[in-house]
């Protein structure tokens, strides 16, 4: 089984607020990812968990806060998002890190009003 | 230079042709290759990987890597048109996608 549940699918959000995206996995993967990916662009990564600890930041705005709470559990929570943060944000996890094959959820599109 | 150069203009095939997509990267460090196709609105789906130089071939699909050259490329043989996606190369040191090239096959 090589799936990667994300929620919700869709998401329409003020900017003013604040709410999370979360991904869930079982396959006993120990390295997640979020991705963001725009419109005909390819997916730029944004956050990398490693065995529960934050191993890769690519330097993304405190407005975006990533958590891991367990191995199979990833979040990512948002705040004061601009609506040029509108996109498609993608969870992924792979057995380890960096150099073995990763599956994406179906992500979740993300309007920001 | 950036990372992962893939071109990025569409690639039209007709149907039962072979296909055949490119990638180069820069890291000569980098050691683990993937390809992922996503259709539009869906997220990418991994159908290859490739670790070292040569060929691996899946069904119709064929990777080659070639570390000398930093390139890996993609065959798809016998094309269908539910082939028709864009396909993303992959390069992992440090989790990089390629711009990604859209695939027409025409039937």
């Amino acid at each position: 089984d090589t799936e990667v549940t994300q929620t919700p699918k869709h998401l329409v959000m003020g900017m003013t607020n604040k709410k999370s995206l979360k991904c869930e996995q079982h396959m006993g993967h120990r390295a997640m990812y979020w991705y963001k990916q725009k419109a005909k662009k390819p997916p730029e990564l944004m956050f990398v968990y490693s065995y529960e600890k934050l191993s890769i930041n690519e330097s993304v705005p405190s407005r975006f806060s990533p958590e891991c709470p367990n191995s199979s559990l990833l979040n990512l929570h948002l705040h004061a998002l601009q609506p040029e943060d509108s996109a498609l944000y993608l969870c992924a996890s792979s057995q380890e890190g960096g150099n073995t094959e990763a599956f994406f959820g179906q992500g979740t599109r993300l309007t920001v009003v | 230079q950036k990372e992962v150069e893939q071109n990025s203009g569409p690639l039209s095939v007709p149907e039962g042709a072979i296909a055949s997509l490119n990638c180069t990267y820069s890291d000569r460090g980098s050691q683990s290759f993937f390809w992922y196709r996503q259709y539009s609105g869906k997220s990418p789906e991994l159908i290859m990987s490739i670790y070292s130089n040569g060929d691996k071939e899946d069904g119709r699909f064929t990777a080659q890597l070639n570390k000398a050259s930093q390139y890996v490329s993609l065959l798809i043989r016998d094309s269908q048109p539910s082939d028709s996606a864009t396909y993303l190369c992959a390069v992992y040191q440090k989790v990089t996608f390629g711009i990604g090239r859209k695939l027409q096959v025409i039937p």
